[in-house]
């Protein structure tokens, strides 16, 4: 089975503070993605990432920037935490091959105090 | 309007009830459909996934892809208080490596 594994469930941070959110996968897959949850709005594209170092924004890339210096592992940062980033955020990933469902991580809930 | 629609619940019924959970899309060059399964404070779980039309079946739950009305179905037979979840569907384009357009999400709850 696919596993991901995002490192924190829960994290509570303040205002102005610089987030580091991490995931791993273990299926070598080439794809990994960040969403965020929100209630009403379903799951938003942040950034996803098709290969070491390479990263394309998705629908909602504002407020954040992701790194990926290996193929596992896939790290979304917050420059500057604000309120409006509390939320639920999701990392995913998948094999290259065209149109391959995604397997996400438990996620991270996150709020911004 | 949305790419895709699906109506937010709750949707409840009682055990062992047929559920019909459904969404609408306007793309009509979707190709690929799917399921996930999202229970409360984890991460969606592939339930089902689909090419182009028809139907496929695994165990109690059944996709079906209307693609001349734009309407992709997910039946669950035989409900039981454990299929209580959100349930997201995600479609889509043909040669398409990464974008799956997601709809918001119905919750379903099955009372014992």
């Amino acid at each position: 089975d696919v596993k991901v594994t995002q490192s924190s469930r829960y994290l509570v941070k303040r205002t102005g503070e610089k987030v580091f959110l991490e995931c791993v996968q273990d299926m070598d897959h080439e794809n990994m993605f960040w969403y965020r949850q929100d209630p009403g709005l379903g799951l938003r594209l942040i950034y996803f990432s098709y290969d070491v170092k390479m990263k394309e924004k998705g629908d909602i890339p504002e407020g954040y920037s992701v790194s990926r210096e290996k193929k596992e592992r896939f790290s979304l940062i917050l420059e500057s935490a604000s309120t409006n980033q509390t939320s639920m955020y999701l990392c995913a990933s998948s094999s290259f091959r065209s149109n391959q469902p995604q397997h996400f991580g438990d996620g991270t809930r996150l709020s911004i105090l | 309007q949305k790419e895709v629609e699906q109506d937010p619940g709750p949707l409840s019924v009682p055990e062992g009830a047929i559920v019909s959970l459904n969404c609408t899309y306007s793309n009509s060059a979707f190709q690929y459909f799917m399921w996930y399964r999202q229970y409360s404070r984890k991460g969606p779980e592939l339930l089902m996934y689909t090419y182009s039309s028809g139907n496929k079946e695994d165990g109690r739950f059944t996709a079906q892809v209307d693609k001349s009305s734009k309407y992709i179905s997910l039946f669950i037979r035989d409900s039981q208080p454990s299929d209580s979840a959100t349930y997201l569907c995600a479609m889509s384009l043909p040669y398409s490596n990464y974008q799956l357009i997601w709809g918001a999400g119905t919750k379903l709850i099955i009372k014992p």
